[in-house]
């Protein structure tokens, strides 16, 4: 098992341009999870997934898009970048136990 | 809504025993969660525990949890160079809700 991929690991981007964060699990979990890490304040939930077809919003959900048409995937959009969305970016599934299993994460900056 | 606080740094000795804290607001989380963060890598399960017991031990790792003063903390005993990350406490996470994270414990180990 892969457990949870992310892509790319680093990007760069220009401020009003788009991008997709891919995120991938092989884990059958049914919950996935979008968070954001920035200095002094944690993690804070993006947007958040519970099964295929259902998305739902978290603390920090401006800006970003998600959506979950398979169980496996859960891309994170951002739909026109701004420097306040320059983060570290994880994704995460859960199993039936509660435990997070993290991707390695994603370094956007957005110039 | 939830909040998680704990400090933000904390520095030993190798070899020294390590206590990193957290509080909580929520009386009614179900788990509360360590997790471990090595530099450029994603979150790992440390361990957890469940809301109605108040220690458990696992290895060199002691989680105490007073539920009165929503009070959790962990002990590494015989903390050794490698255990260098950041801690991030977290509780909650059954369900539909998610995990909410403190903004985590940098625990730096001098030799």
């Amino acid at each position: 098992n892969a457990g949870v991929t992310q892509t790319p690991k680093f990007q760069v981007l220009k401020t009003g341009q788009s991008m997709t964060l891919q995120c991938a699990q092989d884990m059958n979990h049914e919950y996935m999870s979008w968070y954001r890490q920035d200095p002094g304040m944690g993690l804070r939930l993006i947007h958040y997934s519970v099964g295929a077809g259902i998305t739902d919003q978290g603390e920090v959900p401006n800006g970003y898009n998600v959506s979950r048409s398979t169980t496996e995937d859960f891309p994170l959009r951002l739909l026109s970048a701004a420097p306040s969305q320059t983060s570290v970016y994880f994704c995460a599934s859960r199993d039936g136990q509660g435990e997070l299993f993290f991707g390695e994460g994603s370094r956007l900056t957005v110039l | 809504g939830e909040d998680v606080e704990q400090s933000l740094f904390l520095s030993v000795r190798e070899g020294d025993s390590s206590v990193i804290n957290c509080t909580y607001t929520d009386s009614s989380s179900t788990y509360l969660y360590w997790y471990k963060q090595e530099p450029g890598a994603g979150l790992q399960l440390l361990t957890y525990i469940f809301s109605n017991m108040d220690m458990k031990q696992d290895q060199r790792l002691t989680v105490l949890l007073n539920k009165k003063d929503k009070h959790l903390s962990l002990r590494i005993a015989d903390t050794q160079t490698g255990d260098s990350a950041i801690y991030f406490c977290a509780e909650g996470g059954t369900g539909r809700r998610a995990l909410t994270f403190g903004s985590g414990t940098r625990l730096q180990v001098q030799p």
